[in-house]
């Protein structure tokens, strides 16, 4: 993946508010994405994942969406808590096979109580 | 079921020091990633073992290197360190039987090289 060096793009939002975490991909064979939440020191989680014949999933406060014409996906949180705060990835591999993850740039999602 | 667990938790070597990091798969899981974070940066792919060979490599000279054994569980070698080898190291495990590529991440261990 490409370098963002030691800046992360940085999302602050208020406790409560909904929170918008946006990802470009770059493989048009990805049809698997997975959005991971990293909190400090810990390895990536699982969050949400959705595959390229669907536009829009949704999970418990979570909601993917996937706009496959501009190579774009986007994870919005509802009700922003603290415990959201983390960084954020989307990650694309073809849904098949053992092929390894292609990380997107991180995003640090900030809440602020 | 137990998850993807990895040793040591943190650890400081020298450079040109040789280090061996090892990851034991979640239950049931035949394949392990391997991914190298540097600091404010995604994972990046260094290598996949399956059924004890290696299946993918990304762009990691080969004094990276690595086994996988019989139990499924791996690790990840790395030999004459380099300052830019501080990193994260995660391992993730996965199966095809599974019928789609989800991987599962264990916490990583924390590398620094001096």
């Amino acid at each position: 993946g490409e370098s963002v060096g030691l800046h992360l793009p940085t999302l602050s939002v208020q406790e409560g508010d909904n929170s918008i975490i946006n990802c470009a991909y770059s493989n048009s064979a990805s049809d698997y994405f997975i959005w991971y939440k990293q909190e400090s020191g810990k390895g990536p989680q699982f969050i949400i994942d959705i595959r390229s014949n669907m536009d829009k999933r949704q999970g418990q406060r979570v909601t993917v969406l996937l706009n496959k014409t501009v190579k774009h996906l986007s994870l919005q949180i509802a009700a922003t808590q603290p415990g959201d705060s983390a960084v954020y990835f989307c990650a694309e591999t073809p849904f098949r096979g053992n092929t390894p993850l292609v990380f997107g740039k991180g995003t640090r999602l900030s809440v602020i109580a | 079921e137990t998850g993807v667990t990895q040793s040591p938790t943190h650890l400081i070597k020298t450079r040109g020091q040789q280090v061996t990091l090892r990851c034991s798969s979640q239950s049931g899981h035949n394949t392990v990633s391997w991914y190298q974070q540097a600091l404010g940066q995604g994972p990046q792919f260094i290598f996949q073992y399956y059924r004890e060979e290696e299946n993918g490599r990304g762009n990691f000279p080969p004094r990276f290197s690595g086994l996988q054994f019989p139990n499924y569980s791996s690790e990840l070698n790395v030999n004459a360190l380099e300052l830019d080898d501080s990193a994260l190291y995660l391992c993730a495990s996965s199966t095809p039987l599974l019928g789609y590529n989800e991987q599962f991440f264990g916490p990583g261990t924390r590398l620094t090289v001096l």
